[in-house]
């Protein structure tokens, strides 16, 4: 089945940029997500990306997407204390509907 | 404006009691979703409805069953807790791709 693995935690200084990477095996994804989760809520939607893209900015956001290799990262540039949550990678196939393969989160801690 | 909204947010049960957990959605969208999130296994698809009167299995379903009520409400069963239930559960609807979360229900099973 499909599989998505990311790295389970970064620690990063105020003001630098983060970068989190992701993995994914199914060859049929088209669209790829990433999710925020703050601690004690739910999951939010931050941004995704077609399967027919490579890069995606919105804002401080900066998703690239590296079809040949199964590779998503994102980059949040000047990263703020605020940024500290657990994201999250997903995809979906698209057309065979809306269920969503997730990562296993990677922990992000934002350091002053 | 609620979105989505889980009772209870905490329960303890003891292995083999039975409980359900309530979930309603206040936007109209006709697909739901039960997830677990376990530490460092993301989030796994337990049951979905896809629209009211209709529900399919996801990828860890036993030990569940779901109803979908009507087209607000989408509830999650325990017939007969286990320890491995232990989790946090969330409910999620969706609309143009993405989901929208309620803020969960930390479940321990004794």
């Amino acid at each position: 089945g499909e599989d998505v693995e990311q790295s389970l935690f970064l620690s990063v200084r105020e003001g630098d940029s983060s970068v989190i990477n992701c993995t994914y095996t199914d060859s049929s994804s088209t669209y790829l997500y990433w999710y925020k989760q703050e601690p004690g809520a739910g999951l939010q939607l931050l941004t995704y990306i077609f399967s027919n893209m490579d890069m995606k900015q919105d804002q401080r956001l900066t998703v690239l997407l590296n079809k040949k290799d199964k590779h998503l990262s994102l980059r949040i540039a000047d990263t703020q204390t605020g940024d500290s949550a657990i994201y999250f990678c997903a995809e979906s196939p698209g057309a065979a509907g809306n269920k969503l393969t997730f990562g296993g989160g990677t922990r992000v801690l934002v350091k002053p | 404006n609620a979105g989505v909204t889980q009772t209870p947010k905490f329960q303890v049960l003891k292995t083999g009691q039975s409980m359900t957990l309530q979930c309603a959605q206040d936007m109209n969208h006709n697909s739901m979703y039960w997830y677990r999130q376990d530490p460092g296994m993301g989030l796994r698809l337990i049951y979905y409805s896809a629209s009211e009167g209709t529900t399919d299995k996801g990828e860890v379903p036993n030990g569940y069953n779901v109803s979908r009520l009507n087209k607000r409400e989408f509830s999650l069963r325990l017939e007969s807790a286990a320890p491995s239930q232990t989790s946090v559960y969330f409910c999620a609807s969706i609309e143009l791709r993405e989901l929208f979360f309620g803020e969960g229900s930390r479940l321990t099973v004794l």
